[in-house]
């Protein structure tokens, strides 16, 4: 098995209601990551897991929360969502964390509207 | 500031001949170089890849060339196909951790 796999493949959702999106891999990689990528623009990273713990948060608002329940699986609650927030989420996952020569392997992506 | 630039927003390619698409850096840390293939509501795909001890590395009809001195990479693909139309992105990462992107290259090869 060697994909990432993300659900749902779309969400609408409105500016009070709480959401999750689901990441999983079956690589063994040790990293996982979340993505947001707006139309037109390159992804842009907003937090990375090392060995099922946060490493680096981009100054994520806290509307996004990341969880890592365990190594093949990849959280993202929303909560009061902005209509700005809307975008594609991707999702990704590498062998190893901080280490050179770190291919990330991407899932087909969660497209989020915020109404 | 972006550290990782394409400078072409998009490149029309006939089948069969070479498409070259370009990237520029400024983080001289930089040390492994990414190339990804984005179809439209899909995830980025990784392509190939190459290390900052390398200036070449080759895969079937992709090959991609580094210039450090120039913080300068290229792919390069041959023959182009029609399948190969996307949106191309160049990445650096400095020792493994965050990716970043370039803004992306549309290829367009026409038959």
């Amino acid at each position: 098995d060697t994909e990432v796999t993300q659900t749902p493949k779309h969400l609408v959702m409105g500016m009070t209601n709480k959401k999750s999106l689901k990441c999983e891999q079956h690589m063994g990689h040790r990293a996982m990551y979340w993505y947001k990528q707006k139309a037109k623009k390159p992804p842009e990273l907003m937090f990375v897991y090392s060995y099922e713990k946060l490493s680096i948060n981009e100054s994520v608002p806290s509307r996004f929360s990341p969880e890592c329940p365990n190594s093949s699986l990849l959280n993202l609650h929303l909560h009061a969502l902005q209509p700005e927030d809307s975008a594609l989420y991707l999702c990704a996952s590498s062998q190893f964390p901080s280490c050179a020569y770190n291919e990330q392997f991407f899932g087909p992506g969660t497209r989020l509207t915020v109404l | 500031d972006q550290q990782v630039k394409q400078n072409s927003p998009s490149l029309s390619v006939q089948e069969g001949r070479i498409s070259i698409l370009n990237c520029d850096y400024t983080n001289s840390m930089f040390d492994y170089f990414l190339w990804y293939k984005k179809y439209p509501a899909e995830g980025p795909t990784f392509l190939i890849s190459i290390s900052s001890i390398k200036d070449k590395n080759e895969d079937g009809r992709f090959t991609v060339f580094l210039n450090k001195s120039a913080k300068h990479l290229s792919l390069h693909i041959v023959p182009s196909q029609p399948g190969d139309s996307a949106v191309y992105f160049c990445a650096a990462t400095e020792y493994g951790n965050k990716l970043v992107f370039g803004a992306g290259t549309i290829l367009r090869v026409k038959s």
